[in-house]
């Protein structure tokens, strides 16, 4: 059974970075999709980017271009979301879950799957 | 940018009852690359329908998923106590990948 298991709560200043990780385990990693998703508090649910590790390829929200970096570790199944310049509107839980898509190498070519596993959540709290 | 919009914003009915969920997209969903999540307090979502219509794995038959191009349902048959949440919808497409409804929160009467 695929798990998806991510770092523990962060508390930072305005102005400053947090790198949240996200490890992948009972499955393939390399050629899955790697969302990473966030939720203000009382809020609905905003995408941030995703990375496909086996290229490294990644596309990001508008919004957060510049200031979002996310990567992978093939060698650790494990990716993950570096966020700088941190606002306090940044404060939130944020997700990494696998999907929306894989690629299948053998007919090198992306199937659909939603977003299937997700990780536990990250609460990352910016305060001065 | 695809902009999705959920109604109603709330809706309350009560165990037993069918419940139908709208999601409609600002521009056409390609390959119907539209999918169903359901949200507890202080959980993470959990994916119901992927596809418009195929359900996930494990997900009772009395969740339903239909539509195309850019109005899409979510039906839940005959409510049950756990499926009072907040439901999202969400595509999967171009620039930018993806994009979430804002939300449908599903309260018992």
């Amino acid at each position: 059974q695929v798990q998806v298991v991510q770092s523990g709560a962060e508390v930072k200043k305005p102005g400053s970075s947090v790198k949240v990780s996200c490890k992948t385990s009972g499955g393939p990693f390399s050629n899955y999709v790697l969302s990473w998703v966030r939720q203000a508090p009382g809020q609905g649910l905003e995408w941030m980017g995703e990375i496909i590790p086996m290229f490294g390829t990644t596309h990001y929200a508008q919004k957060l271009q510049g200031r979002v970096t996310i990567t992978a570790d093939e060698s650790t199944s494990t990716a993950y979301m570096e966020l700088s310049s941190l606002r306090f509107e940044d404060t939130g839980v944020y997700f990494c879950a696998r999907g929306p898509s894989y690629y299948d190498s053998r007919d090198a070519d992306y199937y659909y799957t939603g977003l299937d596993v997700w990780g536990q959540g990250t609460s990352v709290t910016v305060s001065s | 940018e695809i902009a999705l919009t959920q109604s109603p914003g709330t809706l309350s009915l009560s165990p037993g009852e069918r419940a139908s969920l709208s999601c409609r997209a600002s521009h056409i969903v390609i390959s119907n690359y539209l999918a169903w999540y359901q949200q507890k307090p202080g959980q993470a979502p959990r994916l119901l329908i992927y596809g418009a219509s195929i359900r996930a794995t494990g997900i009772p038959d009395r969740f339903s998923g239909s539509g195309s191009g850019t109005d899409f349902t979510l039906t839940i048959s005959r409510l049950e106590p756990e499926d009072f949440a907040v439901y999202y919808c969400q595509q999967y497409g171009t620039a930018p990948p993806v994009t979430f409804g804002q939300g449908t929160r599903l309260e018992i009467k």
